[in-house]
């Protein structure tokens, strides 16, 4: 069973371009959360998701940035317009139900 | 709002030292506290998890405790090895949907 996985590991964006960043949970787990680090910062929960739905985006960012987890493939974080400040490791953490969460690799990154 | 305060930022021990890690939370009203390790530009791995009813856990040279009532938790690692150099993250679970991470402590065993 492989582990939570993301891509790409590093992304490097020129500011006002857009960002897709990918999750695949575990198998068996439909519950799909993403975490931000920024520099020297520890991670902050930014979204909860279940396929189909946003259960709570309540750390998102109020502009550019949506996530969605479809019925089929992984779960998409995307945010548009890029700025410096958007750049930080995302991580991704699955779940089977709402309980212990493992994490993925995470995404770097770098607005130029 | 969960406040999770770790300390110290930055850690350095000498090879076979035992240590250990200090971490605080504002609301005690937690269903489990978890430690994690991270390495420099790698993922978070899964420690420890204490749910809110234990005391604590352990899993070889690490050993976790949970105070609930003052809020705190430790990280107690025994006969520190080079390998054992990382950040180490810990993060508690309320009833809102998400983990709460400190800042992690960086630490440094040196041969």
């Amino acid at each position: 069973n492989a582990g939570v996985m993301q891509n790409p590991r590093h992304l490097v964006r020129r500011r006002g371009q857009e960002a897709r960043l990918r999750c695949s949970p575990m198998k068996g787990h439909s519950h799909v959360y993403w975490y931000r680090q920024l520099p020297e910062e520890g991670l902050k929960f930014m979204v909860y998701l279940q396929k189909e739905n946003i259960i709570d985006e309540s750390g998102m960012p109020k502009e550019r940035f949506s996530a969605e987890f479809p019925k089929e493939g992984p779960s998409i974080l995307r945010i548009q317009q890029v700025v410096r400040g958007d750049s930080a490791a995302y991580f991704c953490a699955s779940s089977p139900k709402k309980e212990t969460q493992y994490f993925g690799p995470g995404t770097r990154l770098l607005v130029l | 709002k969960q406040e999770v305060t770790q300390i110290p930022a930055a850690l350095s021990v000498p090879e076979g030292e035992n240590l250990v890690l200090n971490c605080s939370f504002t609301d005690s009203a937690i269903y489990n506290l978890q430690w994690f390790r991270q390495d420099p530009g790698k993922g978070l791995t899964s420690l420890l998890l204490i749910q809110s009813s234990q005391r604590e856990q352990t899993s070889g040279r690490l050993n976790a405790s949970l105070d609930k009532s003052s809020g705190r938790s430790t990280l107690y690692i025994a006969a520190s090895q080079p390998g054992d150099s990382a950040t180490y993250l810990c993060a508690s679970e309320t009833g809102a949907n998400n983990l709460f991470f400190g800042t992690g402590t960086r630490l440094t065993v040196i041969p």
